[in-house]
């Protein structure tokens, strides 16, 4: 069974604060994503890496996928309260079935 | 922007009756989703169609949860008799299919089993 841990689970920090979310496993993906979900809703894609060590930027989001296409991190920069949410890394085999990681609920204090 | 529709929003229901829920994916969207989420958890997939076809329900408690999608449009996942461990956000999802990597999430319906 492929399993994505995330870690931390829970983060509470300050405006303007760096952070960074892991997500790992043992297994290898062909691609990584990352979403974001609001209380209530479903949730949203931000980016979608699939070159194992692959960088994006998404404004003040990095996105880095694991040399060995087994991990990946999410690095946001000056965090702001509207980044409050849950992110979830979501890892994509061969056969169409996307795995979610654990979640890491983040939330950001003005 | 065309969005995954689903109703209801919000369902609460006793233990031992019956619930459905539904989901119109976005138009075109060959590949459907059923996702459950435990709040502050990750979504879990209970069932997958390619059109009208399960490619995947390996996760879905098949003596109590059933899914369908006739004509290969709109869905319908179907639960009885409910638990209170049933008690869960249900997602739906669709994606084109060729380009699987995008999903598209609807808002959910929140299912309370009491």
């Amino acid at each position: 069974t492929q399993l994505l841990e995330q870690s931390p689970q829970f983060l509470s920090i300050q405006e303007g604060e760096n952070l960074t979310v892991y997500c790992n496993s043992s297994s290898v993906f062909s691609s990584l994503q990352w979403y974001r979900q609001e209380p209530g809703e479903g949730p949203v894609l931000l980016v979608t890496v699939v070159t194992g060590g692959e960088v994006k930027k998404l404004k003040r989001l990095t996105f880095q996928f694991g040399d060995a296409r087994k991990d990946s991190s999410l690095h946001i920069t000056a965090a702001q309260p509207g980044d409050t949410g849950l992110y979830l890394c979501a890892g994509g085999g061969n056969t169409d079935k996307l795995i979610f990681g654990t979640g890491t609920r983040l939330q950001v204090f003005p | 922007e065309a969005e995954v529709a689903q109703s209801p929003r919000y369902k609460i229901t006793e233990k031992s009756q019956a619930v459905a829920f539904w989901c119109d994916p976005i138009s075109g969207h060959a590949t459907l989703y059923w996702y459950r989420q435990i709040l502050g958890q990750g979504p879990e997939l209970l069932v997958q169609f390619q059109d009208e076809s399960v490619v995947d329900d390996s996760q879905l408690p098949k003596d109590r949860f059933s899914a369908e999608r006739l004509k290969g449009v709109d869905s319908t996942l179907k639960i009885q008799p409910a638990e209170l461990g049933d008690s869960a956000m249900y997602l739906c999802a669709s994606s084109l299919g060729p380009d699987r990597l995008k999903l598209f999430f609807g808002e959910g319906s929140r299912l309370t089993v009491l």
